[in-house]
């Protein structure tokens, strides 16, 4: 089976501008989650989905930040418009709906934002 | 708000020695924890999971759980180089909102 695919891998941004990071869940995985990784704050969960519902959209990230679940196989995160401080690692992941259920992650996408 | 809580921050450790990462979380309705490993430049990979009260061994490695202190420890033995990365711990509680919480991690260094 495919993992959880994440595109572009790297994305370089101008400040101001708008960009799309794209997901793919592994296929039959109910839960998709968008997370950003930085040294100084480790994880931070941007968005929650639970079979294409937002079940939460992260607080702190709502006004520039906007997930969504096109389908169950494909979700985008919208960064608008992007700063310097969001320059990241974005990173995707999903699993099989369940406390117990492993959660796989993508190979993240790396933004920097000039 | 819940928090895990892992110490040390950073650990090194010798070549085949033993390396020991610890976890705390505040919510009492935990029910499950997992440990992630993150090679640097890497995503975070499932290492190990624990939800019972207990031990649990797979090869150098050994999750330790006591549910009633919410408290879970790593326990790698003869540490190799490759060892070395972010080890994350997460936790999550079905009666809440089923997403994983995890901690800062700590970042083990092997030497050889």
């Amino acid at each position: 089976d495919a993992g959880v695919t994440q595109t572009p891998r790297h994305e370089v941004a101008e400040k101001g501008q708008t960009i799309i990071l794209k997901c793919e869940p592994v296929s039959g995985h109910n839960d998709l989650f968008w997370y950003r990784q930085t040294k100084i704050q480790g994880l931070e969960l941007l968005s929650y989905f639970r079979s294409k519902s937002l079940m939460e959209d992260g607080g702190a990230f709502k006004d520039r930040f906007k997930a969504e679940m096109l389908n169950s196989s494909f979700s985008t995160l919208k960064i608008q418009p992007t700063e310097p401080k969001d320059s990241a690692v974005y990173l995707c992941a999903s699993r099989r709906t369940g406390g117990d259920a492993e959660q796989f992650f993508g190979p993240g996408t790396r933004l920097t934002v000039l | 708000q819940q928090k895990v809580q892992q110490s040390p921050e950073s650990l090194i450790v010798p070549e085949g020695g033993m390396a020991s990462l610890n976890c705390t979380s505040s919510d009492r309705n935990v029910d499950y924890f997992w440990w992630y490993r993150q090679h640097s430049g890497k995503s975070p990979k499932m290492l190990m999971s624990i939800f019972s009260n207990g031990e649990k061994e797979e090869g150098r490695f050994t999750v330790h759980l006591n549910k009633a202190s919410l408290h879970t420890s790593l326990h790698i033995r003869d540490s190799q180089p490759s060892d070395s990365a972010l080890y994350l711990c997460a936790a999550l509680a079905s009666s809440g909102s089923w997403q994983l919480i995890f901690g800062s991690g700590t970042q083990l260094t092997v030497m050889p």
